[in-house]
């Protein structure tokens, strides 16, 4: 039971444009949101973070939105660099539980 | 600063072996995190301690897994015997404060193979 989803295993986005990345989540009740983005052969670097008392938080280029009643969190990094391709995790915390999604694959284009 | 240091890098060994991996988290830290990554299920928290003290287990797979965190700065992830099934990437991570849901510093894991 997948109780986070990130339906999109990989993105392209050309050098300079908007990146967005979604999650899905089906427990009601998480209420605490992470963003990780990860290297290849590096462990996981925490990005940003939301609480399900806010519809929005930034920090420099990234912008975490929440969307309670949809269950559907999206990151978006604008302007996108080479330097963000990687693979993004979203993970979802509540009732002491905390869950990641599966990654999705960033691909920057220059 | 030294982040959270993870040893080996790299473990292959035979399938019934026991396997021990390593984990220094970052000093300051009071909590401790093991997780493992597969293709197929992704990144799965295994175990983890608040100031020493495992809080929950409840991801470790079977008996044949074991956690220790003998002291603030060091903790182990034991497998025995081991078995194909559990190759994996192992992290080790550790975050100032207690709680699963605050951020974590990861180190850049143990990639693990049973043959």
């Amino acid at each position: 039971d997948q109780q986070v989803k990130q339906n999109s295993p990989s993105l392209s986005v050309q050098e300079g444009r908007i990146s967005i990345l979604n999650c899905d989540y089906t427990n009601s009740m998480f209420d605490y949101f992470l963003w990780y983005k990860k290297y290849p052969a590096e462990g996981p670097t925490f990005l940003i973070s939301i609480s399900s008392i806010k519809d929005k938080n930034e920090d420099g280029r990234f912008t975490v939105f929440l969307n309670k009643s949809a269950k559907h969190l999206s990151l978006h990094i604008v302007p996108s660099q080479p330097g963000d391709s990687a693979v993004y995790f979203c993970a979802a915390y509540g009732n002491e539980k905390l869950t990641f999604g599966t990654g999705t694959r960033l691909t920057i284009i220059p | 600063d030294a982040g959270v240091i993870q040893s080996p890098r790299h473990e292959v060994t035979e399938m019934g072996q026991e396997v021990t991996l390593r984990c220094k988290p970052i000093s300051g830290h009071n909590s401790l995190f093991w997780y493992r990554q597969t293709m197929m299920r992704g990144l799965e928290l295994l175990i983890y301690f608040n100031n020493n003290v495992p809080i929950d287990d409840s991801g470790m797979p079977e008996d044949r897994f074991s956690a220790k965190m003998p002291n603030a700065s060091f903790s182990t992830l034991k497998i025995q015997p081991s078995e194909p099934r559990d190759s994996a990437v192992y992290f080790c991570a550790s975050s100032k404060t207690g709680g699963l849901g605050q951020p974590q510093h990861f180190g850049d894991g143990t990639r693990l193979s049973i043959l």
